[in-house]
């Protein structure tokens, strides 16, 4: 069964304190790693996909980065808008119904 | 708004009632997907449609719940004879073809049950 899970559960940081967040996941065969941010009564935002080991995606202050069992989500100098939950769901190669399973997120607090 | 469009935002039922939960994908989507999120909880799979086809509904209850995606119109997902624990947000995500493409969310109907 694919499993994700995702560490810490919360984090607290102060503006400018850089930290990685990591989801680690159990998957038959990778077909893709997601990442999202979902803000209180909104729906998930699509940030990355990653496909293989060793990928790396950059968006301002976010880096996503793959390995074969996990990836890490590195937030860099954090501004107190970067304050979200952070999602991450894979989807396996042989899932028919191209579902994705989502970890259960971690919660992130950036202080000014 | 070229966003995935869900209604209502949120939904009010006493129990034994019906809810119609309603998504309009991102236009050019022709997958849809649906999900639930429990409070304290992650998202939860449902049900994977295509137009007027329902592809995978594994993680749908096989009682009460049934979700369709016809020719014209938005994908509806049917909650009959609502209970309590049916009290939870739903979102539905669209996308432009399956396999390893991302998945874009609505925001999601919050259903409460009285």
């Amino acid at each position: 069964e694919d499993q994700v899970t995702q560490s810490p559960e919360a984090l607290r940081l102060q503006e400018g304190e850089s930290s990685s967040l990591n989801c680690s996941y159990t998957v038959s065969g990778l077909r893709g790693l997601f990442w999202y941010r979902q803000d209180p009564g909104k729906g998930p935002e699509f940030l990355f996909t990653l496909y293989s080991a060793g990928e790396e995606k950059e968006k301002e202050r976010l880096k996503a980065t793959l390995t074969k069992k996990e990836s890490f989500l590195h937030i860099t100098a954090p501004k107190p808008e970067d304050s979200a939950t952070y999602l991450c769901a894979v989807q396996a190669e042989d899932n028919y119904g191209q579902n994705f399973v989502f970890g259960p997120g971690t919660r992130l607090s950036v202080l000014p | 708004n070229a966003g995935v469009m869900q209604n209502p935002r949120h939904l009010v039922r006493r129990r034994g009632q019906e809810a119609r939960l309603r998504c309009s994908p991102m236009k050019g989507h022709s997958h849809v997907y649906w999900y639930r999120q429990l409070p304290e909880e992650g998202l939860k799979f449902m049900v994977y449609l295509q137009k007027e086809n329902i592809i995978d509904e594994s993680g749908m209850p096989k009682e009460r719940f049934s979700a369709e995606f016809p020719k014209e119109g938005p994908s509806i997902l049917r909650i009959q004879q609502v209970v309590r624990g049916d009290s939870a947000a739903y979102f539905c995500a669209s996308s432009p073809m399956g396999g390893g493409q991302p998945q874009h969310f609505g925001d999601g109907t919050r259903l409460s049950i009285l």
